[in-house]
């Protein structure tokens, strides 16, 4: 139990379109899904926290109209790369609470994650 | 502010023997420490946590402390085996405070 998916796994754009990944948890309902970025060899940034039926919550630094997250429903978040150049090249991440269990010490399950090749 | 450090350097052992990872913080004082294990383009996987009342935990061949004193997690995979081979995140969290990842260790076990 507790699988997140993501879709796609890979994904190569010309610079200034847009790209959208996708962020389902299978088996379980999730208020709160985060989604991360990383580069190689470095830690995983989250960048946003993603609540279901509300605004999501950017970190500092993170440009909430160039990474539109949306959470529609308790399986779904998106992120949607606006806009994106080669500098947004990179891995991202999501990862779930299992909403039953609830706070943030529980158990984060995270997607297999999205590889975003902006030329 | 809050700083993680693991060793950046890859940890090569035999098969075999037990791997120890190691995971430093500082200004901090976490409610609790969880460690993952990542394979190259996948991301993170669950494997324990630990609370700041709890000096170890164990699982299967995975054992891991917690010393508040020392600000630090020593993570051990007895037995180690090829298949252990990832990199392995240590990741510090608070109350309702999203937890914070170290950039991870790698272990290569070779046969």
């Amino acid at each position: 139990g507790a699988v997140v998916s993501q879709h796609p796994s890979w994904v190569i754009c010309k610079s200034g379109t847009s790209v959208k990944i996708e962020c389902r948890s299978l088996d379980f309902q999730a208020t709160t899904m985060f989604w991360y970025r990383q580069f190689p060899k470095q830690s995983l940034m989250l960048m946003a926290t993603s609540n279901e039926g509300s605004k999501a919550t950017y970190e500092q630094g993170v440009e909430k109209d160039k990474f539109l997250i949306n959470h529609a429903s308790l399986t779904l978040s998106t992120l949607t790369v606006t806009s994106a150049h080669p500098e947004d090249s990179s891995f991202y991440i999501c990862s779930a609470n299992n909403a039953l269990a609830g706070a943030y010490t529980d158990t984060q399950y995270f997607g297999p994650g999205t590889r975003l090749t902006v030329l | 502010s809050q700083k993680i450090e693991q060793n950046s350097e890859a940890l090569n052992i035999q098969e075999g023997k037990t791997a120890t990872l190691t995971c430093n913080y500082t200004n901090y004082s976490p409610a609790y420490l969880q460690w993952y294990r990542q394979d190259p383009g996948r991301g993170p996987v669950f494997l324990l946590l630990i609370r700041e009342n709890e000096k170890e935990k164990r699982k299967e061949r995975l054992k891991v402390t917690f010393d508040t004193t020392l600000k630090q997690s020593l993570f051990h995979i007895t037995a180690s085996q090829p298949a252990d081979s990832a990199t392995y995140l240590c990741a510090l969290g608070r109350g309702s405070y999203i937890p914070t990842f170290g950039r991870g260790t790698s272990l290569i076990v070779h046969p």
